[in-house]
């Protein structure tokens, strides 16, 4: 079982809202990430870290941010909710290559779900 | 990272194994294949992984073809809760996350 936890699971908010979503891992991973997915969609990645003080965006343009500070926390803020923000938000993290088999597997989080009404 | 082709749904009756196939004939020599399950409103659950050989660990087994150019992954004895979209995926160990493309996978349903 992964250690990679993520909070709140649903939040519903007003337009004009900021929010953080908060992510955690306990593995000591260096690597995080963070996935949006609309339903029966794939996932597309929106941010990824490599280390603290590191962040990278990913493939798909977000108005999100985020932030490391710290190895085992990569929160994503949005300063100003919108509707077309409401999805499901991933967080997920990977082991750098230690040379052994574990291929850099990804682990994910259970998801926030997000709706901006 | 190479393209997978796997069938959109299958059914398996519970207790018995499921097989869920997936080609990759496009894959690379330094490319791993990843099996992950996401269940209906939940994060993508990493399954099993392999390179050449088959793999088995707690919850599936992953044979891979000699030319591995496809692969089969078996949940031995699939139970309600197996339910869920398998995705199969190919990619280089260290790759980037933006290669990390789960395409449209098999929707597994396991019925009583």
């Amino acid at each position: 079982e992964a250690d990679i936890y993520q909070t709140p699971r649903y939040l519903v908010i007003g337009t004009g809202k900021k929010i953080t979503l908060e992510c955690s891992q306990t593995m000591g991973h260096d690597k995080m990430y963070w996935y949006q997915q609309d339903p029966g969609m794939e996932l597309h990645l929106i941010h990824y870290s490599y280390g603290v003080n590191s962040t990278e965006k990913g493939d798909l343009s977000s108005e999100s941010t985020v932030s490391r500070i710290r190895t085992e926390h990569f929160p994503l803020t949005l300063e100003s909710a919108r509707p077309s923000h409401t999805s499901q938000y991933l967080c997920a993290s990977s082991d750098r290559d230690r040379g052994s088999f574990t291929g850099n597997t990804i682990y994910f989080g259970e998801g926030s779900w997000l709706t901006v009404v | 990272d190479a393209k997978t082709t796997q069938p959109p749904s299958m059914d398996c009756a519970e207790g018995r194994a499921a097989n869920l196939p997936c080609n990759h004939s496009t894959i690379s020599g330094n490319e791993y294949v990843y099996w992950y399950r996401q269940i209906h409103s939940q994060g993508p659950q990493y399954i099993i992984h392999g390179l050449k050989n088959n793999e088995t660990n707690e919850m599936a087994s992953l044979i891979i073809t000699e030319d591995r150019k496809s692969s089969t992954l078996i949940l031995p004895h699939a139970t309600l809760r197996d339910t869920a979209v398998y995705y199969c995926i190919v990619r280089v160990a260290e790759g980037s996350a933006r290669q990390l493309t789960f395409g449209s996978g098999t929707q597994l349903t396991v019925l009583p």
